[in-house]
């Protein structure tokens, strides 16, 4: 079975600084993709950051990089020069395969809660 | 660009009612899943709405349903609520059932007593 594995409950970081916050997956399917969301205390999920199985170049977005390391089946989030407002809830998810085809069903982890200290 | 939105904010209900959510996915989206996030939890994908039809349903017992209007819009409705069913419910829409990237709604909150 499919499964994301996200193993810091909390980290904190000083605004300014980078952080890494740590994704593993399980897959045995060679095709999927990976997503990043960040949910603050307002509740709505926000898209991050995207990297499918078969992309060559680590996906950047702005301050959002991800860090894809197939063999090691990670794929982990860096946020460089952390601000105030980066604190929140971040989950890493993967797109599920399925016998049916193409889907757009996700996978969450349990999420890691960054807090960005001034 | 109009992007999803979710009705109500916030619900409370009580053991054996029966709620509706509703959702209005992104301008230029077709397609709307839904999602359970319960307390400290990551979301669980409840269903998949795609040109009416439920096209993929996740591990939710069928007091879980849902409807998709031609406007794209979507319901989920819930029976016979049970205490655990308690959890923020988002929405997420997007173009096409081909692994597309989901946009998410600012979600419900619904408590049951």
């Amino acid at each position: 079975a499919q499964k994301i594995t996200q193993t810091q409950p909390g980290m904190f970081v000083q605004e300014k600084e980078a952080v890494t916050l740590d994704c593993t997956y399980d897959t045995s399917d060679p095709s999927y993709g990976l997503f990043w969301y960040k949910q603050p205390s307002s509740g709505e999920m926000i898209f991050l950051i995207y990297q499918g199985s078969y992309d060559q170049q680590n996906a950047t977005e702005g301050r959002y990089s991800l860090n894809f390391q197939k063999a090691r089946k990670s794929a982990n989030l860096v946020i460089s020069a952390s601000q105030l407002g980066d604190s929140a809830m971040y989950f890493c998810a993967m797109r599920e395969a399925w016998s049916g085809g193409a889907t757009n069903k996700l996978i969450f982890g349990t999420g890691t809660l960054l807090a960005v200290q001034p | 660009d109009a992007g999803v939105t979710q009705s109500p904010t916030h619900l409370i209900k009580t053991r054996g009612q029966q709620v509706t959510l509703r959702c209005s996915p992104k301008s230029g989206h077709d397609t709307v899943s839904w999602y359970q996030q319960a307390l400290g939890q990551g979301p669980q994908f409840i269903f998949q709405y795609y040109e009416e039809e439920e096209r993929q349903r996740g591990n939710f017992p069928d007091r879980f349903s849902g409807h998709q209007f031609p406007n794209y819009s979507s319901e989920l409705n819930v029976n016979a609520l049970l205490l655990g069913d308690s959890a923020l419910y988002l929405c997420a829409s997007s173009l096409g059932t081909q692994g597309e990237t989901q946009y998410f709604g600012p979600g419900t909150r619904l408590l049951v007593l």
